[in-house]
Protein backbone atom coordinates (compact mmCIF):
# COMPACT_ATOMS: atom_id res chain seq x y z
CA UNK A 1 0.00 0.00 0.00
CA UNK A 2 1.11 3.79 -0.48
CA UNK A 3 0.31 6.93 1.07
CA UNK A 4 -1.62 7.44 4.34
CA UNK A 5 -4.57 4.80 5.12
CA UNK A 6 -6.72 5.49 7.72
CA UNK A 7 -9.17 2.65 9.60
CA UNK A 8 -11.97 2.50 10.12
CA UNK A 9 -13.89 4.26 7.21
CA UNK A 10 -16.91 4.50 8.90
CA UNK A 11 -17.41 4.43 12.92
CA UNK A 12 -21.05 4.61 15.12
CA UNK A 13 -20.50 4.63 19.27
CA UNK A 14 -22.04 5.53 22.24
CA UNK A 15 -21.03 7.75 24.81
CA UNK A 16 -20.01 5.52 26.61
CA UNK A 17 -17.54 3.12 24.42
CA UNK A 18 -13.90 3.32 24.11
CA UNK A 19 -12.72 2.79 20.66
CA UNK A 20 -9.66 3.86 18.06
CA UNK A 21 -9.11 5.04 15.21
CA UNK A 22 -5.71 4.27 13.16
CA UNK A 23 -3.50 5.52 10.79
CA UNK A 24 -0.46 4.22 8.75
CA UNK A 25 1.72 6.06 6.27
CA UNK A 26 3.97 4.39 3.89
CA UNK A 27 6.13 7.75 2.59
CA UNK A 28 8.94 7.41 4.92
CA UNK A 29 7.47 10.63 6.51
CA UNK A 30 8.72 11.85 9.96
CA UNK A 31 5.59 13.72 11.11
CA UNK A 32 2.30 12.94 11.70
CA UNK A 33 -1.42 14.99 12.37
CA UNK A 34 -4.72 14.54 13.56
CA UNK A 35 -7.27 16.86 12.27
CA UNK A 36 -10.97 17.35 12.51
CA UNK A 37 -13.22 18.40 9.51
CA UNK A 38 -16.90 19.22 10.56
CA UNK A 39 -19.65 20.40 7.98
CA UNK A 40 -18.89 23.53 6.68
CA UNK A 41 -16.29 24.92 9.25
CA UNK A 42 -12.33 24.92 8.88
CA UNK A 43 -10.22 21.82 9.25
CA UNK A 44 -8.93 21.62 13.13
CA UNK A 45 -5.21 20.79 13.96
CA UNK A 46 -5.84 18.68 17.12
CA UNK A 47 -1.90 16.83 17.61
CA UNK A 48 1.02 16.95 15.72
CA UNK A 49 3.55 14.42 16.23
CA UNK A 50 7.57 14.64 15.12
CA UNK A 51 9.85 11.78 15.11
CA UNK A 52 7.02 9.81 17.60
CA UNK A 53 7.17 12.61 20.00
CA UNK A 54 4.19 14.77 20.51
CA UNK A 55 5.00 18.51 19.89
CA UNK A 56 1.40 20.21 19.37
CA UNK A 57 -1.87 19.90 21.50
CA UNK A 58 -4.12 22.06 20.13
CA UNK A 59 -6.09 22.09 23.32
CA UNK A 60 -8.37 19.22 22.61
CA UNK A 61 -10.48 17.87 25.75
CA UNK A 62 -8.30 14.54 27.32
CA UNK A 63 -11.51 12.08 25.76
CA UNK A 64 -9.15 12.00 22.65
CA UNK A 65 -6.43 10.67 23.64
CA UNK A 66 -3.18 9.86 20.72
CA UNK A 67 -0.55 7.56 20.36
CA UNK A 68 2.20 7.25 18.13
CA UNK A 69 4.08 4.18 18.82
CA UNK A 70 6.37 4.99 15.31
CA UNK A 71 7.00 6.88 12.76
CA UNK A 72 4.38 5.23 10.46
CA UNK A 73 1.79 4.68 12.72
CA UNK A 74 -0.53 6.89 14.34
CA UNK A 75 -4.08 6.37 16.78
CA UNK A 76 -6.60 8.25 18.29
CA UNK A 77 -7.88 6.73 21.20
CA UNK A 78 -11.99 7.84 21.83
CA UNK A 79 -13.63 7.59 25.33
CA UNK A 80 -16.79 9.09 26.80
CA UNK A 81 -17.35 10.70 23.22
CA UNK A 82 -20.02 13.49 23.11
CA UNK A 83 -22.96 13.34 20.44
CA UNK A 84 -20.80 16.89 19.00
CA UNK A 85 -17.55 15.36 18.64
CA UNK A 86 -19.56 13.37 15.81
CA UNK A 87 -17.34 14.32 12.43
CA UNK A 88 -14.49 13.36 9.80
CA UNK A 89 -11.40 12.58 11.45
CA UNK A 90 -8.33 13.44 9.48
CA UNK A 91 -4.53 11.99 9.91
CA UNK A 92 -1.80 13.73 7.61
CA UNK A 93 1.98 13.30 7.62
CA UNK A 94 4.89 15.37 6.02
CA UNK A 95 8.32 14.92 6.03
CA UNK A 96 8.86 17.05 8.67
CA UNK A 97 7.48 19.73 11.31
CA UNK A 98 9.77 22.89 9.92
CA UNK A 99 12.10 23.83 6.31
CA UNK A 100 10.64 22.70 3.14
CA UNK A 101 9.55 19.40 4.45
CA UNK A 102 6.54 20.51 6.51
CA UNK A 103 5.50 21.98 3.48
CA UNK A 104 3.08 19.44 1.74
CA UNK A 105 0.70 17.26 4.11
CA UNK A 106 -0.20 14.14 2.87
CA UNK A 107 -4.03 13.38 4.32
CA UNK A 108 -5.68 9.81 4.53
CA UNK A 109 -9.20 9.58 3.16
CA UNK A 110 -10.35 9.93 7.30
CA UNK A 111 -12.56 8.19 9.82
CA UNK A 112 -16.38 9.24 9.95
CA UNK A 113 -17.11 9.20 13.26
CA UNK A 114 -20.29 9.20 14.74
CA UNK A 115 -21.36 9.34 18.32
CA UNK A 116 -24.69 8.48 19.44
CA UNK B 1 -6.86 34.28 16.01
CA UNK B 2 -6.42 33.38 12.38
CA UNK B 3 -8.97 34.69 10.38
CA UNK B 4 -9.10 32.82 6.34
CA UNK B 5 -12.03 33.43 4.32
CA UNK B 6 -13.57 32.28 1.09
CA UNK B 7 -16.83 31.83 -0.55
CA UNK B 8 -19.04 28.83 0.54
CA UNK B 9 -19.78 27.52 -3.04
CA UNK B 10 -19.60 28.46 -7.08
CA UNK B 11 -21.64 26.92 -9.50
CA UNK B 12 -19.66 27.02 -13.33
CA UNK B 13 -20.37 25.50 -16.58
CA UNK B 14 -18.35 23.14 -18.17
CA UNK B 15 -15.20 24.35 -20.09
CA UNK B 16 -15.60 27.89 -18.22
CA UNK B 17 -13.32 29.46 -16.11
CA UNK B 18 -13.52 29.96 -12.21
CA UNK B 19 -11.88 31.86 -9.89
CA UNK B 20 -11.74 31.11 -6.27
CA UNK B 21 -10.65 33.88 -3.79
CA UNK B 22 -9.06 33.43 0.02
CA UNK B 23 -8.67 36.42 2.22
CA UNK B 24 -6.40 35.89 5.20
CA UNK B 25 -5.40 37.63 8.44
CA UNK B 26 -2.77 35.05 10.20
CA UNK B 27 -0.37 36.12 13.10
CA UNK B 28 2.72 34.79 10.50
CA UNK B 29 2.94 33.92 7.03
CA UNK B 30 5.34 31.08 6.01
CA UNK B 31 3.14 30.28 2.74
CA UNK B 32 -0.04 29.65 1.16
CA UNK B 33 -1.54 26.53 0.21
CA UNK B 34 -4.57 25.35 -2.70
CA UNK B 35 -6.04 21.75 -1.52
CA UNK B 36 -8.59 19.50 -3.44
CA UNK B 37 -11.08 17.48 -1.55
CA UNK B 38 -13.95 15.49 -3.31
CA UNK B 39 -16.65 14.28 -1.40
CA UNK B 40 -15.63 11.09 0.72
CA UNK B 41 -12.06 11.38 -0.01
CA UNK B 42 -8.63 12.87 0.66
CA UNK B 43 -7.27 15.89 0.32
CA UNK B 44 -5.18 16.17 -1.86
CA UNK B 45 -2.47 19.10 -2.55
CA UNK B 46 -2.56 21.89 -5.82
CA UNK B 47 -0.80 24.18 -5.41
CA UNK B 48 2.19 26.20 -2.94
CA UNK B 49 2.52 29.93 -3.18
CA UNK B 50 5.22 31.93 -0.84
CA UNK B 51 6.59 34.52 -2.75
CA UNK B 52 4.09 37.16 -4.75
CA UNK B 53 2.67 36.29 -8.06
CA UNK B 54 1.41 33.75 -10.18
CA UNK B 55 2.16 29.79 -10.31
CA UNK B 56 0.59 28.13 -13.16
CA UNK B 57 0.17 24.31 -12.83
CA UNK B 58 -1.42 22.42 -15.94
CA UNK B 59 -5.49 23.86 -15.59
CA UNK B 60 -5.42 25.06 -12.57
CA UNK B 61 -2.98 28.42 -10.79
CA UNK B 62 -2.56 30.10 -7.78
CA UNK B 63 -1.90 33.90 -7.18
CA UNK B 64 -0.39 35.54 -4.12
CA UNK B 65 -0.94 39.02 -2.72
CA UNK B 66 1.00 38.91 0.90
CA UNK B 67 0.54 43.06 1.14
CA UNK B 68 -3.23 42.26 0.40
CA UNK B 69 -3.90 39.32 2.61
CA UNK B 70 -5.24 37.89 -0.45
CA UNK B 71 -4.66 34.66 -3.02
CA UNK B 72 -6.63 32.89 -5.59
CA UNK B 73 -6.92 29.56 -7.59
CA UNK B 74 -7.98 29.96 -10.95
CA UNK B 75 -9.45 26.52 -12.56
CA UNK B 76 -9.47 26.97 -16.90
CA UNK B 77 -11.32 24.26 -19.22
CA UNK B 78 -13.33 23.15 -16.18
CA UNK B 79 -14.37 19.26 -16.32
CA UNK B 80 -17.08 17.55 -14.52
CA UNK B 81 -14.42 15.94 -12.03
CA UNK B 82 -13.62 19.28 -10.76
CA UNK B 83 -16.31 19.52 -9.04
CA UNK B 84 -15.11 19.08 -5.26
CA UNK B 85 -14.39 21.42 -2.50
CA UNK B 86 -11.30 23.92 -2.64
CA UNK B 87 -9.49 24.55 0.74
CA UNK B 88 -7.04 27.40 1.50
CA UNK B 89 -4.64 27.10 4.02
CA UNK B 90 -2.29 29.35 5.78
CA UNK B 91 0.97 28.36 7.24
CA UNK B 92 1.96 30.89 9.95
CA UNK B 93 4.81 29.10 11.56
CA UNK B 94 6.22 25.72 11.21
CA UNK B 95 3.95 23.40 10.74
CA UNK B 96 0.69 24.82 11.49
CA UNK B 97 -1.59 25.30 8.58
CA UNK B 98 -4.91 27.59 9.26
CA UNK B 99 -7.66 26.03 6.97
CA UNK B 100 -10.64 28.11 5.40
CA UNK B 101 -13.83 26.33 5.66
CA UNK B 102 -13.18 25.59 1.71
CA UNK B 103 -15.28 26.30 -1.05
CA UNK B 104 -17.64 23.90 -2.95
CA UNK B 105 -17.35 24.55 -7.09
CA UNK B 106 -19.82 22.22 -8.74
CA UNK B 107 -19.33 21.72 -12.35
CA UNK B 108 -22.58 21.63 -14.73
CA UNK B 109 -22.96 20.49 -17.81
Amino acid sequence: ETGVTQTPRHLVMGMTNKKSLKCEQHLGHNAMYWYKQSAKKPLELMFVYSLEERVENNSVPSRFSPECPNSSHLFLHLHTLQPEDSALYLCASSQGTSGSGANVLTFGAGSRLTVL
Amino acid sequence: GQNIDQPTEMTATEGAIVQINCTYQTSGFNGLFWYQQHAGEAPTFLSYNVLDGLEEKGRFSSFLSRSKGYSYLLLKELQMKDSASYLCAVRDGDYKLSFGAGTTVTVRA
